[in-house]
């Protein structure tokens, strides 16, 4: 079965920018993740979707992030303007069913440098 | 609030000898503990899980972790380590109130050399 799909893979804007970034989950699956992934530290959850909903988006800084998933399958993540500490890996995951007892299914993450 | 350490930022081992990478947790009630290998510039896969039930878990690529509850610990091995497990390496806790947040450590960087 085909992974999790995420581009573009390499981002470079100025900050102040704004940019975006397109995630396309594995078939089926109804629980969506983005990640921020900085150097040298764990990925941290940003917003988490049950199909089209939010379940989760406690750790988003709504200030300048935005996320949304408008048809359930496929989500697009958002950040204007961009700052400097937002250069850092986005990760989009993917699980099936309930997202407690399933693992998730990781993209090859978008990197953003922000100058 | 849940957390994982990984207190150490990188382990070498030579190819052949066993592995051992470290994992502490903090939770609340019982831990839902996952690890998960990253290799450069790809995204993180996962490895093994223990929800329940037998102490010591088997996952993929012959890596295996032991769940200590009395130790809070929960550290991910291997009896002979390859040339290509050479990985970042992350432990991570499930959050079980609300829709459940993974909460990932800082990583281990493993490296194995011939």
């Amino acid at each position: 079965e085909a992974g999790v799909a995420q581009s573009p893979r390499y981002k470079i804007i100025e900050k102040r920018q704004s940019v975006a970034f397109w995630c396309n989950p594995i078939s089926g699956h109804a629980t969506l993740y983005w990640y921020q992934q900085i150097l040298g530290q764990g990925p941290k959850l940003l917003i988490q979707f049950q199909n089209n909903g939010v379940v989760d988006d406690s750790q988003l800084p709504k200030d300048r992030f935005s996320a949304e998933r408008l048809k359930g399958v496929d989500s697009t993540l958002k950040i204007q303007p961009a700052k400097l500490e937002d250069s850092a890996v986005y990760l989009c995951a993917s699980s099936s069913k309930t997202a407690r007892y399933y693992e998730q299914y990781f993209g090859p993450g978008t990197r953003l440098t922000v100058t | 609030a849940q957390s994982v350490a990984q207190p150490e930022d990188q382990v070498n081992v030579a190819e052949g000898n066993p592995l051992t990478v470290k994992c502490t947790y903090s939770v609340s009630g019982n831990p839902y503990l996952f690890w998960y290998v990253q290799y450069p510039n790809r995204g993180l896969q996962f490895l093994l899980k223990y929800i329940t039930g037998d102490n010591l878990v088997k996952g993929s690529y012959g890596f295996e972790a032991e769940f200590n509850k009395s130790q809070t610990s929960f550290h991910l091995k291997k009896p002979s380590a390859l040339v290509s497990d050479s990985a970042l390496y992350f432990c991570a806790v499930r959050d079980m109130e609300g829709p459940g947040r993974l909460y990932f450590g800082r990583g281990t960087q493993l490296t194995v050399w011939p």
